[in-house]
């Protein structure tokens, strides 16, 4: 079955180290996302990519960046750690240009946590 | 702007009794709206769009435009409902915000044996 893949699941690291999250798809969908999970808070855009070559930042982008190395791939950065950015992270997918909806697909998340 | 709004953070029911999650949307145009559920430790995945007007597991929602509304709803809840519950909006397309979703804060809904 066509999927959304993370990597890693978990992860553990220290205040000021760079981190990097990858995201992998094989639904061949151009579009991909990146949101962080806060309780009380939901899920909180910080960037998106509609194909390749587009990228733009979501509500909270401050603090990360993106690569987009592929149409299935959307990589997560995070230059210099800091703890309030311990959270669950998901990447998603849609196709609304092929499907009409703006359903998306989402992976299973990296929990992230920052001492 | 679009903005999604769940008042409840927590939902606490017992097993066969009705539930209700609400979730009051702001758009100036033709909204898509969604429900995601969220089981403990799994992802996200879709439980209802507006737009096919189906019932899945037992809940139903229907889109109230004069309301501005998209309650979920269930007659009987059973206690594998429990979960995280997202509301979420897409705008139409050929807008600015096509393709992207706007999600509430989530209800968390728990129900008891």
């Amino acid at each position: 079955d066509a999927d959304v893949t993370q990597t890693p699941r978990n992860r553990i690291t220290k205040t000021g180290k760079r981190i990097m999250l990858e995201c992998s798809q094989t639904k061949g969908h151009d579009r991909m996302y990146w949101y962080r999970q806060d309780p009380g808070l939901g899920l909180q855009l910080i960037y998106y990519s509609f194909d390749v070559k587009d990228i733009n930042k979501g509500e909270i982008s401050d603090g990360y960046s993106v690569s987009r190395q592929a149409q299935a791939k959307f990589s997560l950065s995070l230059e210099s750690a800091i703890p309030n950015q311990t959270a669950l992270y998901f990447c998603a997918t849609s196709d609304p240009g092929t499907s009409g909806t703006n359903e998306q697909f989402f992976g299973p998340g990296t929990r992230l946590t920052v001492l | 702007a679009q903005r999604v709004t769940q008042p409840e953070k927590l939902l606490s029911v017992f097993k066969g009794a009705p539930v209700e999650l609400k979730c009051n949307y702001s758009y100036s145009g033709s909204p898509e709206l969604f429900w995601y559920v969220q089981y403990s430790r799994q992802r996200l995945q879709l439980l209802l769009r507006h737009i096919s007007r189906e019932s899945i597991k037992g809940f139903t929602a229907d889109l109230n435009k004069g309301e501005t509304s998209f309650h979920l709803k269930k007659p009987f809840a059973q206690e594998e409902d429990s979960a995280m519950y997202y509301c979420a909006l897409g705008g139409n397309a050929g807008g600015t915000s096509y393709g992207k979703l706007t999600f509430g804060q989530g209800t968390i809904l728990t129900v008891h044996p």
